[in-house]
């Protein structure tokens, strides 16, 4: 069974970082492409990062460009983003979810979330 | 504001038939056939239910459907029922600065 499980979601301030991490299990995790998608409370989906299964080749929403460091470590079967420079708006769940082996971006599986809250 | 249009509410009966539009523009919707569909309840993770615009994952019932013109896609549920209240919200491959777009999300009350 596919399962992708979030944490390292909390309280921070503004300016300041947080590391999320995602355990996948189930698959094989090295030959999948990986995503980053958020929702802000009570508003829709935002994707946020990407990166493939190969060359790990990493692309980032012009909203969070230069302040998300997207990552994996193939032997840990984890996913990471790394958030620097934190804003009130960057408040929401993120879901880590796999790309489908198809071509095009699918999201076929989701974790249950973490939640990210910048706040003074 | 999202990349992608969608109209904020629809509903529909019990056995009913309902659309769902999502309008974008030639660099995302009508450039690519790479358009996906994402049904989601309340406190839940969103769920694939249609992708490559017309194709339903294993699982997904046959009442729902998909389709595209132009630059606009669209999700028809048909045979409403209950369970299918839920929000949900469509999503396109965008080249390769964009990436990926979403709309802002659909929420089908079945009355």
């Amino acid at each position: 069974e596919v399962q992708l499980v979030e944490s390292g979601g909390g309280w921070v301030q503004p300016g300041g970082s947080l590391r999320l991490s995602c355990a996948a299990s189930g698959f094989t995790f090295r030959s999948y492409s990986m995503n980053w998608v958020r929702q802000a409370p009570g508003k829709g989906l935002e994707w946020v990062s990407y990166i493939s299964s190969g060359d790990s080749t990493t692309y980032y929403a012009d909203s969070v460009k230069g302040r998300f460091t997207i990552s994996r470590d193939n032997a840990k079967n984890s996913l990471y983003l790394q958030m620097n420079s934190l804003r009130a708006e960057d408040t929401a769940v993120y879901y880590c979810a796999r790309d489908d082996e198809n071509p095009g971006i699918d999201f076929d599986y989701w974790g249950q979330g973490t939640l990210v809250t910048v706040s003074s | 504001q999202s990349a992608l249009t969608q109209p904020r509410s629809v509903s529909g009966s019990p056995g009913q038939s309902v659309t769902i539009s999502c309008t974008g523009t030639s660099s995302d919707v009508g450039g690519y056939n790479y358009v996906s569909w994402y049904q989601q309840h309340p406190g839940k993770a969103p769920k694939l239910m249609i992708y490559d615009v017309s194709k339903r994952p294993s699982g997904v019932p046959y009442r729902f459907s998909g389709s595209k013109s132009g630059n606009t896609a669209s999700l028809t549920i048909s045979g409403l029922q209950a369970e299918d209240e839920a929000d949900y919200y469509c999503c396109s491959y965008a080249g390769r600065y964009t990436f990926v777009v979403f709309g802002g999300g659909t929420k089908l009350t079945v009355l």
